[in-house]
């Protein structure tokens, strides 16, 4: 079992809608949860960090952390075309050397 | 948050050479990272670059391929040895507080091996 997996994607949303993005980890020891953007040509950009259980808003995104289900997800709503990158979930693994894990990356176009 | 700064940015090298990557912070940090985005790919991490010790890798990478220097909480550097097309790829400098809490990454350095 891969540590950190996510829907690998393309996802494509039309515009105006919410995207959801979802990601499982194996780590159960794990508090540190982020999201990252990453545009072609550009190192990721960190959008979002979650460490407690239920939803933390900023602006149009949402994060979402589920500990017992070994689950976080981000919501996009009101997507815009900017809005169109690789989507990177990251978890900071405490098991063993403490290190940030990324899944494969969710490629997401929002659609005019 | 913090600003990390590397060098160089993009560079384009010959196969059988080694290429030092340089990582700087704006402010002392405990951790620091180095990962590796080979193309089409999501980021792998090298090695976890402690300050005055031999960093500590993850498997599949060795420090005589990836030489790594940590002199002091604010510099890194990081060596890709005897280069093959097979290491091109952007090289990612990353910092962290020490409770994993704040995660940021460099610009990167983009390599492409001829």
């Amino acid at each position: 079992q891969k540590e950190v997996e996510q829907n690998s994607g393309p996802l494509s949303v039309p515009e105006g809608a919410i995207a959801s993005l979802n990601c499982t980890y194996s780590d159960r020891g794990s508090q540190s949860f982020f999201w990252y953007r990453q545009y072609s040509g550009k190192s990721p950009e960190l959008i979002m960090s979650i460490y407690s259980n239920g939803d933390k808003e900023d602006g149009r995104f949402t994060a979402q952390l589920n500990k017992a289900s070994q689950y976080v997800s981000l919501l996009i709503r009101d997507s815009q075309p900017s809005d169109s990158a690789t989507y990177l979930c990251a978890v900071f693994e405490i098991q063993g050397a403490q290190k940030l894990v990324f899944g494969q990356g969710t490629r997401l176009t929002i659609n005019p | 948050s913090a600003v990390i700064s590397q060098k160089p940015s993009r560079d384009i090298c010959q196969r059988g050479t080694s290429l030092t990557i340089q990582c700087q912070v704006d402010s002392q940090v405990t951790m620091m990272f180095w990962y590796r985005q080979q193309p089409g790919q999501s980021l792998t991490l090298i090695a976890t670059a402690n300050q005055g010790s031999e960093a500590t890798y993850e498997s599949g990478f060795v420090i005589d391929k990836f030489p790594i220097s940590r002199p002091n909480l604010t510099f890194s550097t990081l060596t890709v040895s005897n280069m093959s097309p097979e290491d091109s790829s952007i090289y990612l400098c990353s910092v962290g507080s020490e409770t994993g809490n704040t995660i940021y990454f460099g610009e990167g350095s983009w390599l492409t091996v001829v």
